[in-house]
């Protein structure tokens, strides 16, 4: 079975730009969360969506937006881009009948 | 507000000894707590899982336990091995099931 797949692997935007990053979970998984990882802030949640529905949103301003399609992949969209979203962008999913999160590989981004 | 502490920072040990990873957790009420290992620039490899009713898990030469009432979760090495040398981070799921908060991670060094 494949594991979480996320692209793209690496990034490079301009301040000011948005970026789109994807996320196909496991087969079958239909829970799939965000979280973004720095080296000051290490490992924080951005958002869970579960059957195309955001439930659970972490502390991060409005231009940080997410969606999830019917098949359960998701995306995620950050606006107006700043050198602070500069990251590791971690998807993980969660089986219907479990609550562990098998992550991804992550999405570097850097802001220059 | 779940907050997660990692202790230590970072360990250096010598191949073959066992060793102790600490986690603690200020709410009590949480559904799971996950160990992670996480390789340079690479994402998260779950490692073990322990529900909240349980007190241990084992798979291989690692062994996590449990003790809510306490806030505590320890991750035990067996015979560490150079491959064994990551950042080993502890998650605990609270509120929403599928929120995970992290702690900043234990880098360790197995020396050869």
């Amino acid at each position: 079975k494949a594991g979480v797949t996320q692209t793209p692997r690496y990034l490079i935007k301009t301040r000011g730009q948005q970026v789109t990053l994807s996320c196909s979970p496991i087969s079958g998984h239909r829970s799939v969360s965000w979280y973004q990882q720095t080296p000051g802030q290490g490992l924080q949640f951005l958002f869970e969506y579960f059957s195309e529905t955001q439930r659970n949103k972490g502390n991060f301003p409005g231009r940080f937006s997410g969606r999830q399609f019917s098949n359960s992949r998701s995306e995620m969209n950050v606006s107006t881009l700043e050198l602070g979203d500069s990251a590791l962008y971690l998807c993980a999913s969660s089986p219907p009948d479990s609550t562990e999160a098998f992550f991804g590989q992550g999405t570097r981004l850097t802001v220059v | 507000k779940q907050e997660v502490t990692q202790i230590p920072a970072a360990l250096s040990v010598p191949e073959g000894e066992n060793l102790v990873l600490n986690c603690s957790f200020t709410d009590s009420a949480i559904y799971n707590l996950q160990w992670f290992r996480q390789d340079p620039g690479k994402g998260l490899t779950s490692l073990l899982l322990i529900q909240s009713s349980q007190r241990e898990q084992t798979s291989g030469r690692l062994n996590a336990s449990l003790d809510k009432s306490s806030g505590r979760s320890t991750l035990y090495i067996a015979a560490s091995q150079p491959g064994d040398s990551a950042t080993y981070l502890c998650a605990a799921a609270s509120g929403s099931a599928r929120q995970l908060t992290f702690g900043s991670g234990t880098q360790l060094t197995v020396l050869p």
